[in-house]
């Protein structure tokens, strides 16, 4: 049974160029969470998803970040113009659904930007 | 705002010791409490977790205790191991599993042989 697959696990980008960053989720889980992982920090939470469904942001940078998860194939995260601060770890962890439930992490995707 | 305190930084424990990470919660509508555990280049993976309505957790080597009035639950890794070496993090949801992750900074643990 494959765990969260990420890719790509390390992303290099010039400052202004756009990052894709892609989650699979564990086999049966509809429910999506993105973090982002600063040195020296713990996880910061992002966005959380549910197939075709947003269902909170409020930890995603107002401009130049989305996210999304949709009916068919992986959830997406994008960087637009990126610049220097959004250097980090993201990491994506999925969920089955349902109360007790653990988050289960991917292996992250490091992004550098240049 | 840091809703999740946790200490030390760092922790250096010798072969068979007993390691103990604290944290400190500040929001009174947290009720799911896990700890993970991190490996250079890998993501975090779900070690232990607890619900406010036990005092206590125990799974092998990895005890989580918890008190509600003090808002603090600590991790503690007896017979500490070299593989024990990795980074710890505490977190706080409202609820187990829908609900988003705070997370402490971590504490990077080493154990030496």
């Amino acid at each position: 049974n494959a765990g969260v697959m990420q890719n790509p696990r390390h992303l290099v980008r010039r400052r202004g160029q756009e990052a894709r960053l892609r989650c699979s989720p564990m086999k049966g889980h509809s429910h999506v969470y993105w973090y982002r992982q600063l040195p020296e920090e713990g996880l910061k939470f992002m966005v959380y998803l549910q197939k075709e469904n947003i269902i909170d942001e409020s930890g995603m940078p107002k401009e130049r970040f989305s996210a999304e998860f949709p009916k068919e194939g992986p959830s997406i995260l994008r960087i637009q113009q990126v610049v220097r601060g959004d250097s980090a770890a993201y990491f994506c962890a999925s969920l089955e659904g349902g109360a007790s439930q653990p988050q289960h992490f991917g292996d992250g995707t490091r992004l550098s930007i240049l | 705002q840091q809703q999740v305190k946790q200490s030390p930084q760092s922790l250096i424990v010798q072969k068979g010791g007993i390691s103990i990470i604290n944290c400190a919660y500040e929001n009174t509508a947290f009720d799911y409490f896990p700890w993970y555990q991190q490996f250079p280049g890998k993501g975090p993976a779900l070690l232990i977790a607890i619900r406010p309505d036990v005092s206590e957790k125990k799974e092998g080597r990895f005890t989580i205790s918890f008190n509600k009035s003090a808002k603090q639950f600590s991790l503690h890794i007896m017979d500490s191991q070299p593989g024990d070496s990795a980074t710890y993090f505490c977190a706080a949801s409202k609820e187990a599993g829908y609900s988003t992750l705070t997370f402490g900074k971590g504490t990077m643990l080493l154990v030496s042989p």
